[in-house]
């Protein structure tokens, strides 16, 4: 079955330093790929998409291009802040089977100050 | 605030009982979603509802159920509660049943004592 890997957390950071978590995937078909966030307390929230091969997503200073070829997924930010600190999540989309996502485990991102 | 609400945020109740958990999707949104998110399972899919009607399952206990009302609010019923269903229960909706984004609510935490 489809299925998401991610790296294991936990990732700590200094503030302003470069973030990298990796996610790859196996998946018939062509899932679109999903990056969702939790913040202590509370709950998901999409922080960006992507549909097809090639495609990039970001929002917030955060990227992750859609890698057909190597299947991944990998989350990027140029310059973390304290307010990252978060447990961020990869996901797809099993389409073929209503529209379910399908989650890794999630990576705990701590930024300190 | 994603606009899908859910209700109570914390419960608290005692093996062998039975509780309803919540779900109004946002505004003009068609599917609903039942996700369970406890330490050992991690994220896990439990089931989808379209329009009123069960369109996919995941796994998802038969001392669950769930259903979908006109108004397109979901409840999700679980039954003769264990300890193990401990854990914090997410609803998502998105507008129709295929690769759209969905959308999470805050959640509900279950604790079974």
């Amino acid at each position: 079955g489809n299925s998401v890997t991610q790296m294991e957390g936990p990732v700590t950071l200094s503030e302003e330093a470069f973030l990298t978590i990796n996610c790859t995937y196996t998946a018939t078909g062509y899932p679109s790929l999903f990056w969702y966030v939790q913040y202590p307390g509370e709950g998901l929230q999409l922080l960006l998409k992507a549909t097809k091969a090639d495609d990039k997503g970001s929002n917030k200073g955060f990227e992750a291009t859609y890698r057909k070829e190597t299947t991944s997924f990998h989350l990027e930010k140029g310059s973390v802040q304290v307010s990252d600190s978060a447990v961020y999540f990869c996901a797809l989309s099993d389409w073929e089977y209503g529209n379910k996502l399908v989650f890794g485990a999630g990576t705990i991102l701590r930024v300190k100050s | 605030d994603s606009g899908v609400t859910q209700t109570p945020k914390h419960l608290i109740t005692a093996t062998g009982q039975r509780v309803t958990l919540r779900c109004s999707p946002r505004s003009g949104d068609l599917s609903v979603y039942w996700y369970q998110q406890s330490l050992d399972q991690g994220l896990q899919f439990l089931i989808q509802y379209y329009n009123g009607e069960e369109r996919a399952k995941g796994n998802i206990l038969e001392r669950f159920s769930a259903q979908q009302f006109p108004d397109l609010h979901s409840e999700l019923n679980l039954s003769s509660l264990e300890l193990g269903d401990s854990a914090l229960y997410f609803c998502a909706s998105s507008v129709g049943s295929g690769r759209e984004t969905q959308y999470f609510g805050p959640g509900t935490r279950l604790l079974v004592l």
